[in-house]
């Protein structure tokens, strides 16, 4: 069964400072990858996703994620952390054999950002 | 596009009552999804309609619990004879399906609290 795997259930960064937050999946085909956002008490809030094409993907707020078939990876990176960017980020993929109908989620990363 | 909407936000009941959650979908999406998120953890994938077919089950969607869409509009999800387990955030999303890109947008959840 397809499975998603966040390393790092916190990642603390200063203000300024790179984001790395880290997402391999399971499946053997490529999958259609998404990250999510979620800020408190609100639903999720897609940042990017990739299908097909261009393997670096940019989304909004400055995001983007590179999918690495090789790695079966797909880490979201900003280049620098704003406090606003403090939230729980989801890693989900859906693939063909579930029909593209259900996304199967990682754990979360929650990120902190310091002054 | 109002974006998907859970009605209530917030619900506390005791153990052996019967809830319902409703789900108003964005306007034009045919697929319509049901996930349960508890605390510290991803979405997990519940039912999924197109239009008003209940096309897939997961397990964790025991004989207490029961989805429609009558009409291919609106969903309810009914607990009943809810147990503490069940004290979770329930998430709805929509989707156009192939036409966008499986993308799902997600409402703001309904949170249950069963004492």
């Amino acid at each position: 069964a397809q499975s998603v795997t966040q390393l790092g259930s916190h990642v603390s960064v200063s203000e300024g400072a790179l984001v790395l937050l880290r997402c391999n999946y399971s499946s053997s085909v490529p999958p259609y990858l998404f990250w999510y956002v979620q800020y408190p008490n609100q639903g999720l809030q897609l940042l990017l996703k990739y299908t097909t094409g261009a393997t670096l993907v940019k989304g909004i707020n400055g995001f983007e994620a590179e999918f690495k078939k090789s790695e079966t990876s797909f880490h979201l990176t900003k280049p620098s952390a704003h406090m606003s960017d403090a939230a729980e980020y989801f890693c989900a993929v859906t693939d063909r054999g579930g029909g593209y109908n259900k996304l199967i989620f990682g754990a979360g990363t929650r990120l902190a950002v310091h002054p | 596009d109002t974006g998907v909407s859970q009605n209530p936000r917030h619900k506390i009941t005791k153990r052996g009552q019967n809830v319902t959650f409703r789900c108003d979908p964005i306007s034009e999406h045919n697929r319509l999804y049901w996930y349960r998120q508890t605390l510290g953890q991803g979405p997990e994938f519940l039912t999924y309609f197109q239009n008003e077919a209940q096309l897939e089950k997961s397990r964790l969607l025991s004989d207490r619990f029961s989805a429609e869409r009558p009409k291919g509009s609106f969903s309810t999800l009914e607990i009943q004879r809810t147990e503490q387990g069940d004290s979770a955030m329930y998430l709805c999303a929509s989707s156009l399906g192939l036409q966008g890109g499986y993308e799902q947008y997600f409402g703001p959840g309904t949170r249950l609290t069963v004492t």
